[in-house]
């Protein structure tokens, strides 16, 4: 069974600070990497892929992604209110049946 | 404009009744899905189709059927309706190249009653 473990929080952190979301994986053939984030009552929509490792930013994310350790993490850096949302840790094996498994979530709280 | 979209957004519904719920996508996609989520917040996926042929199928009660009349659509429909059903339901596609993302639709919030 290919598993995503992430820490389900609830992450709470004072605007302005970095907020780190980490997660790992169990299957090594694992080659996409992709955060969604989530606010309530919403669907998922992705901010961050990766597919190679070392780091990958775009304005204040960053995710990195080391495969020897099957790790994967999203960094947030000065963060928002507006940034509050569940994040959603996703792996992919590739091939013809390509599908996502999901990770449960980390809620994140970024305090005024 | 809506890339993937669902009807009914809303669904409240009888044990045992049967439903169902419909996506579109007009991105061109060739790859469309169909999620669970429960109310842990944890999706998981539940059926897959490619150019309205069926790729993925996971461990789902076959009183859930899904059905691709075409690669803009994908419908799930639910027979006897149970307790454990209620959650939302998300669609999503994707185009054919190997690591694109998945693009979702707002999702149907199914309550059983």
């Amino acid at each position: 069974q290919k598993e995503v473990e992430q820490n389900s929080g609830p992450l709470s952190v004072p605007e302005g600070a970095i907020a780190s979301l980490n997660c790992t994986y169990s299957d090594r053939g694992s080659q996409s990497f992709f955060w969604y984030r989530q606010y309530s009552g919403k669907s998922p929509e992705l901010i961050m892929s990766i597919y190679s490792n070392g780091d990958k930013e775009d304005g204040r994310f960053t995710a990195q992604l080391n495969k020897a350790s099957q790790y994967v993490s999203l960094l947030i850096r000065d963060s928002q209110p507006s940034d509050s949302a569940t994040y959603l840790c996703a792996v992919s094996s590739g091939g013809s049946n390509y599908k996502l498994t999901f990770g449960k979530g980390t809620l994140l709280t970024v305090n005024p | 404009d809506t890339a993937v979209s669902q009807t009914p957004k809303y669904l409240v519904t009888q044990m045992g009744n049967d439903k169902s719920i419909k996506c579109e996508q007009n991105l061109g996609h060739d790859t469309m899905y169909w999620y669970k989520q429960d109310s842990k917040k944890f999706l998981k996926i539940m059926f897959s189709y490619n150019n309205k042929e069926l790729i993925i199928n996971e461990t789902v009660p076959n009183r859930f059927s899904p059905k691709s009349p075409d690669k803009a659509h994908l419908n799930l429909h639910i027979n006897s309706l149970e307790l454990g059903d209620s959650a939302v339901y998300f669609c999503a596609s994707r185009p054919g190249t190997s690591g694109s993302q998945q693009f979702f639709g707002p999702g149907t919030r199914l309550t059983v009653l």
